[in-house]
């Protein structure tokens, strides 16, 4: 079973706008939500996190949103610049180890 | 550079030979993960440790993958008797556990094809 999804394979988006990544889970049980970026040939990179107890957490030009009634979060980033470009993975801790989404790969066109 | 690092970074190596990987993880990090990444996929959990004692294994983890981490330090990820399914990227974090908070850093993983 999948217990975080990413719906969106690929997201592409204008130079300088608003880019919105979608993440759902069905576990309930998560303490922490992560979103990592990845650039080919690279491991990931912890880009920001939530905490279950929280609704937002903001740093920089990203913002992550929870909206647990729904079990969905969201990443904003804004304004999108072109090294944005990667792949975005959303995952849920749960205690010893993170269980992570497929992937939503960002293009942001100049 | 104090990041996680791996060794190797390829590796190409034909059906039932074995394979071993290493991982050293930031120095003062106490938990070490193992991970698989296969295209379009997220990483997938195999392993971790708590200093040097392994504290779960996934059901992915077939008899021939075993793990180890001797010192508490680098660990190492061995697959005996390779198949052409265990073709993937291998992924190794590491983090310093502060109570519920849990920030893994990854490595540059080991890609692995096995032909």
């Amino acid at each position: 079973d999948q217990q975080v999804k990413q719906n969106s394979p690929s997201l592409s988006v204008q130079e300088g706008r608003i880019s919105i990544l979608n993440c759902d889970y069905t576990n309930s049980m998560f303490d922490y939500f992560l979103w990592y970026k990845k650039y080919p040939a690279e491991g990931p990179t912890f880009l920001i996190s939530i905490s279950s107890i929280k609704d937002k957490n903001e740093d920089g030009r990203f913002t992550v949103f929870l909206n647990k009634s729904a079990k969905h979060l969201s990443l904003h980033i804004v304004p999108s610049q072109p090294g944005d470009s990667a792949v975005y993975f959303c995952a849920g801790d749960s205690n010893y180890q993170l269980i992570w989404g497929a992937g939503t790969k960002l293009i942001i066109k100049p | 550079d104090t990041g996680v690092s791996q060794d190797p970074r390829h590796k190409i190596t034909k059906r039932g030979q074995n394979v071993t990987f290493r991982c050293d993880p930031i120095s003062e990090h106490n938990r070490l993960y193992w991970y698989r990444q296969t295209l379009g996929q997220g990483p997938e959990f195999l392993t971790y440790f708590q200093n040097e004692a392994q504290l779960e294994k996934s059901r992915l983890l077939s008899d021939r993958f075993s793990a180890e981490r001797p010192k508490g330090s680098f660990s190492t990820l061995e697959i005996q008797r390779t198949e052409q399914g265990d073709s993937a990227m291998y992924l190794c974090a590491s983090s310093l556990v502060r109570g519920f908070y849990n920030e893994q850093f990854f490595g540059p993983g080991t890609r692995l094809t096995v032909l």
